[in-house]
């Protein structure tokens, strides 16, 4: 079945520092999302990804919907504490041509170290 | 403000009591889902709904139970079946319908403790 790998599992980092994280299945996706989980609270979207190549950017964040369709990768720029959390990366489920239901990545947890 | 509310933030039941849970969301959105998330781990999804009056399973329902009676509510009920109902669940919600991405928003959470 379809699944999800988040890569690295964990990060910690000091304020300044730029971030790199992805993403990466066995299966094609047709949609990249990327949340950001605080501590305690629902993941908030930060970034839709629906062309394969495309490069979209949310501030200091830039993500990207790798050719192949199998992958995706987040990048933070100049991480500030704020940043702190958990980052989720989702697709939509392929079944029958359906896509009401989301599968999710197991989350990159981020640390960063005034 | 237009959004999805889930209550209580925390909640406390002895075992062996049915709990419910509460999600309402104002952005008319069609389809509903309810998510748990353990520590360390990602989302699981319990059940959806994408229509009033209908509902289906996902990849853990059991021991949980749902309604769909209207288009801004999807209650989740955790019952005494439910082996390990403690946890962080998750309310979400998302439009429906043509050129509309994938895209699911979330509620704060319940965290859930049971005795």
């Amino acid at each position: 079945g379809q699944q999800l790998n988040q890569s690295p599992q964990s990060m910690f980092i000091q304020e300044g520092e730029d971030v790199s994280m992805n993403c990466t299945s066995s299966s094609i996706f047709n949609t990249w999302l990327w949340y950001k989980q605080d501590p305690g609270e629902g993941p908030v979207l930060l970034i839709a990804l629906y062309k394969a190549g495309e490069l979209t950017s949310n501030g200091r964040l830039t993500a990207q919907f790798g050719i192949t369709r199998k992958d995706s990768f987040l990048n933070i720029s100049a991480s500030i504490p704020s940043d702190v959390g958990i980052y989720f990366c989702a697709g939509p489920r392929l079944r029958g041509g359906a896509t009401n239901k989301l599968i999710f990545g197991t989350g990159t947890l981020l640390a960063v170290q005034p | 403000d237009g959004g999805i509310t889930q209550s209580p933030k925390y909640l406390f039941r002895k075992e062996g009591q049915n709990v419910t849970l509460s999600c309402e969301q104002n952005l008319n959105h069609d389809a509903m889902y309810w998510y748990r998330q353990d520590p360390g781990q990602g989302l699981r999804l319990i059940y959806y709904s994408q229509i009033v009056n209908d509902f289906q399973k996902g990849d853990i329902a059991e021991g949980y139970s749902v309604s769909r009676e209207k288009k801004e509510s999807f209650p989740l009920t955790v019952t005494s079946a439910q082996k390990n109902p403690t946890a962080f669940y998750l309310c979400a919600s998302r439009r429906k319908g043509a050129g509309v991405g994938d895209e699911q928003f979330f509620g704060p959470g319940t965290r859930l403790t049971v005795l």
